[in-house]
C-alpha cells in the first residue's frame, strides 16, 4: 500500500538558520503530495501541496518540489523563525477526491531564538 | 466562524470504561472525518461521513469503536470499552468535498487508557 516516511525529529535549529525536512513516498498511482503543519495545541493546517511531478508548492517561506524521480517532496525554508516551531507532517493522496489519505509520522521542529 | 470544535481536549480514563469524543463540524460542510493519531502508526482516518451518513468505516479499528453523526453539527466516536493502546490524539476535521486539502481540523482529544 502507499506509505510516506519522513525524517525523524526532533529537529532542533536556531533562528535564521535554513531548514529541510525530508519526506519520501511510496504509492501505485500519480499521488497528490502535501505538508501540514500542527502548532501546539491546535490541528492540522495545510500549509501548501503539489498536484503533479516537478510542482513546486510554496507558502510562508516554505517550498517543496514534487520529485518523481526520486519519490520525495521535501520541505524547505531559506531562514527559520521562532513561530515555526510546530510538527510538520508530509501526506499523499492517490487521488485529490478520493479517502485514500496516507501521513507520514511527523517531524518536530523547535527554533531556538 | 470558530472552526471545528472538540470536546473534550483531554480524556483520562481507566481500561474497561467507555469514553466519548465530540465533534461540531464547521457549519455547511457535508463531510466529516474521525482521525487517530499514534505515535507508532501516525495519523489515520478511522471513519468519515457525508450529510451524515457514513461512508467509509475501514480505518476502525476495530468493533470496540463507533461513530455517529445524529445531525449536520455534531458526530461522536465512542470506544467501549477502552484499551491502554487506545491511548492516541484523536482528531476531527469538516469540509465541503472529499479532497485532503479542503479539510479543516479540530485542535483534536488526546486520550489516555491507563
Amino acid at each position: 500500500g502507499d506509505s510516506v516516511t519522513q525524517m525523524e525529529g526532533p529537529v532542533t535549529l536556531s533562528e535564521e538558520a535554513f531548514l529541510t525536512i525530508n519526506c519520501t513516498y511510496t504509492a501505485t498511482g500519480y499521488p497528490s503530495l502535501f505538508w501540514y503543519v500542527q502548532y501546539p495545541g491546535e490541528g492540522l493546517q495545510l500549509l501548501l501541496k503539489a498536484t503533479k511531478a516537478d510542482d513546486k508548492g510554496s507558502n510562508k517561506g516554505f517550498e517543496a518540489t514534487y520529485r518523481k524521480e526520486t519519490t520525495s517532496f521535501h520541505l524547505e525554508k531559506g531562514s527559520v523563525q521562532v513561530s515555526d516551531s510546530a510538527v510538520y507532517f508530509c501526506a499523499l493522496t492517490e487521488r485529490n477526491y478520493g479517502q485514500n489519505f496516507v501521513f507520514g509520522p511527523g517531524t518536530r521542529l523547535s527554533v531556538l531564538p | 466562524d470558530a472552526g471545528v470544535i472538540q470536546s473534550p481536549r483531554h480524556e483520562v480514563t481507566e481500561m474497561g470504561q467507555e469514553v466519548t469524543l465530540r465533534c461540531k463540524p464547521i457549519s455547511g460542510h457535508d463531510y466529516l472525518f474521525w482521525y487517530r493519531q499514534t505515535m507508532m502508526r501516525g495519523l489515520e482516518l478511522l471513519i468519515y461521513f457525508n450529510n451524515n451518513v457514513p461512508i467509509d468505516d475501514s480505518g476502525m479499528p476495530e468493533d470496540r469503536f463507533s461513530a455517529k453523526m445524529p445531525n449536520a453539527s455534531f458526530s461522536t466516536l465512542k470506544i467501549q470499552p477502552s484499551e491502554p493502546r487506545d491511548s492516541a490524539v484523536y482528531f476531527c476535521a469538516s469540509s465541503l468535498g472529499l479532497a485532503l486539502d479542503e479539510q479543516y481540523f479540530g485542535p483534536g482529544t488526546r486520550l489516555t487508557v491507563t
